[in-house]
């Protein structure tokens, strides 16, 4: 029962910013929006998350629309590193995931 | 600050068997949670502890499962009469209530049963 909607797969060129969509249209106004992302074989990492304003930190930025309906992972710099899966969730209590975008950074 | 340690980090047991999981999470962190991983699908969420009390439980999650957390430090996961079926990575993480549930993960078990 996730409550967003991600492409399934992209494909970014190494040097690029990649910029990943979510759909997120039954959000309630006191749930916010995350982001984590999942490199093969380990845990799944936190990267950013926010509630309406847009945020920024030192692996990405979060550009929340003004009605709070979809937003917008951009990492700025990718690399080949920054190859995995990455989940938008939103919640205010527990990180339910979905199935995730699965990022290719091409070299 | 040591991270989300889970053991062993893999299990290998015959259908039938009992298994038992362990996590400890990063020592100030009050918020505990179990998870689930197939091949190819996101984390499939089991339970979550506050110190030692047990908030949620799936619902999709069968009675052969628990769960304890008895002083509110490390946990563990009991699986009674493995199936095929529970053949899966088992992540655990923690978190602080408070933080906006940022949680940090372990790198998880992986439980194959034969």
């Amino acid at each position: 029962d996730a409550k967003t909607t991600q492409p399934p797969s992209m494909d970014c060129a190494e040097g690029r910013a990649a910029n990943l969509p979510c759909n997120h249209s039954t959000i309630s106004g006191n749930e916010y929006v995350y982001w984590y992302r999942q490199i093969h074989s380990q845990g799944p990492q936190y990267i950013i998350h926010g509630l309406k304003n847009n945020e920024t930190n030192e692996m990405a930025s979060l550009i929340i629309t003004e009605d709070r309906k979809s937003s917008t992972l951009i990492l700025p710099h990718a690399t080949l590193r920054d190859t995995a899966v990455y989940y938008c969730i939103v919640g205010n209590d527990k990180i339910i995931f979905g199935k995730g975008t699965r990022l290719h950074i091409l070299p | 600050d040591t991270g989300v340690s889970q053991n062993p980090r893999h299990k290998i047991t015959k259908r039938g068997q009992n298994v038992t999981f362990r996590c400890d999470p990063i020592s100030e962190h009050n918020r505990l949670y179990w998870y689930r991983q197939t091949l190819g699908q996101g984390p499939e969420f089991l339970t979550y502890f506050q110190n030692e009390a047990q908030l949620e439980k799936s619902r999709l999650l069968s009675d052969r499962f628990s769960a304890e957390r008895p002083k509110g430090s490390f946990s563990t996961l009991e699986i009674q009469r493995t199936e095929q079926g529970d053949s899966a990575m088992y992540l655990c993480a923690s978190g602080l209530r408070g933080s906006n549930e940022k949680l940090f993960f372990g790198s998880g078990t992986q439980l194959s049963v034969l």
